[in-house]
């Protein structure tokens, strides 16, 4: 069983709906971020969290750390969202705390 | 603002080749980690650097060895490169162990 698992693993919306992406994780962390990464492309770090809400634009991310939970919301989504996006958790165990451990992340795609 | 730099972007080497990436951190970030993410699976944690130093290992392979130099910046250097090493190598930087990812774009490693 993975550490960080996300659901759906492939997402298909139409231009306008809102979208919503899960992750849970197993270990005790200290932060989670959502990643977006196109295809063939680099990674583009989008939020990191600790506890709580955070919103940038259309993109919305919450955590809730007693359940070992995060979502991340695109409101109105657009073609150009396309894109996979990643939740990676940076984790404590063993003292470490800096690497971060990768979900397999969800691959969406936004129709017009 | 200044992002991650990594160099070259692209990269054919043969088998049995040597093969050197660099990472040039954000001003005043401290901390250097790579990954490296094979194609179609998730980034896997190779190595990281606080301050010129080792500060985690992951998954690097004993032909791989990297250092952080005195201006932050880190180099990945490969020995007998083999096919399964094609993948992209991405790095990130932070500044001290806690602070946000920044990513950089990747290198594309293609060994033939």
């Amino acid at each position: 069983k993975n550490e960080v698992e996300q659901s759906p693993q492939n997402l298909t919306a139409q231009e306008g709906e809102f979208i919503t992406i899960n992750c849970s994780y197993s270990v005790g962390i200290s932060a989670l971020h959502w990643l977006q990464q196109h295809p063939g492309g680099g990674i583009v770090s989008l939020f990191m969290l600790s506890s709580g809400k955070k919103k940038h634009g259309r993109l919305i991310a919450t955590i809730n750390i007693q359940e070992k939970h995060s979502s991340l919301h695109i409101t109105a989504s657009h073609p150009r969202d396309s894109a996979v996006y990643i939740c990676a958790v940076r984790s404590v165990a063993g003292g470490a705390t800096n690497k971060l451990i990768f979900g397999t992340g969800t691959l969406l795609a936004v129709q017009p | 603002a200044a992002g991650v730099i990594q160099s070259p972007r692209h990269l054919i080497k043969e088998k049995r080749e040597t093969a050197t990436l660099k990472c040039y951190p954000i001003p005043r970030h401290d901390t250097v980690y790579w990954y490296q993410q094979g194609p179609g699976q998730d980034p896997q944690f190779l190595i990281s650097f606080y301050e010129k130093m080792q500060s985690d290992k992951g998954s690097i392979p004993d032909r791989f060895s990297a250092q952080q130099f005195s201006d932050y910046h880190s180099e990945l250097n490969m020995s007998s490169l083999e096919l399964g090493d094609s993948a992209l190598y991405f790095c990130a930087s932070s500044l001290r162990v806690s602070g946000p990812y920044t990513f950089g774009s990747g290198t594309r490693l293609t060994v033939v």
